[in-house]
């Protein structure tokens, strides 16, 4: 079993759509959470950091559940922007390790 | 203010050939990590400089890879020989320093082919 693992996708949705990913992970060591975007042949780039007590940002909202050990991403009103590959991200002590999910790919239609 | 760059974007090698990839951070980042990421994966760590110093590199295959980051700023990340399974996106990222809450940035990666 992997450290991180994510919804596996690909999700198929309309625009003006709400989207919802999963991540969970295993070690309960972790200690920071987040979620990075990626564009296809492109680079992964911060796209929220994951607080405790949940965070939003415009149409994005994360929740961290610790313990579950679980970390969510909802998107609404989705756009065709909003169309890439979203990546969990785990931060853990003892050696500060940071762990990416395998990513779960978004395709948002008109 | 510029990025991580890295270079070659792409490159082509018969295996068993060599390979050499460079990066350089931004400016006044401490912290540099190389990273490989498979078709269809999430990045997986290959090495973590903090400075000059390699301080996690537990997941570099020692066989063939190998790095180095001389005074602390630019880094190379060298494999020889290649072999097939090489094929993948390598990239580098850095951060302002080590904490668990701080950002990573990433360069636009080197695409390698292994033929």
């Amino acid at each position: 079993r992997k450290e991180v693992e994510q919804d596996p996708g690909p999700f198929n949705v309309p625009e003006g759509a709400t989207v919802a990913f999963n991540c969970t992970y295993s070690n309960s060591a972790s200690q920071s959470f987040f979620w990075y975007r990626q564009d296809c042949r492109k680079e992964p780039k911060l796209l929220m950091s994951v607080y405790s007590s949940g965070n939003e940002d415009g149409r994005f909202t994360a929740q961290l559940n610790r313990a579950s050990q679980y970390i969510s991403l909802l998107i609404r009103d989705s756009k065709l922007s909003d169309s890439a590959t979203y990546l969990c991200v785990v931060n853990r002590g003892g050696g500060f390790k940071t762990i990416f999910g395998a990513g779960t790919r978004l395709f948002v239609k008109a | 203010e510029a990025g991580v760059v890295q270079s070659p974007r792409y490159k082509i090698i018969e295996k068993k050939q060599p390979v050499a990839f460079w990066c350089n951070p931004i400016s006044g980042h401490n912290t540099l990590y190389w990273y490989r990421q498979n078709l269809g994966q999430g990045p997986e760590l290959l090495i973590r400089y903090e400075n000059e110093e390699a301080v996690d590199d537990s997941q570099l295959p020692k066989d063939r890879f190998s790095a180095e980051r001389l005074k602390g700023v630019d880094s190379t990340l060298k494999i020889q020989p290649a072999e097939l399974g090489d094929s993948a996106v390598y990239l580098c990222a850095s951060s302002l320093d080590r904490g668990l809450s701080t950002e990573a940035f990433f360069g636009q990666g080197t695409r390698l082919t292994v033929v």
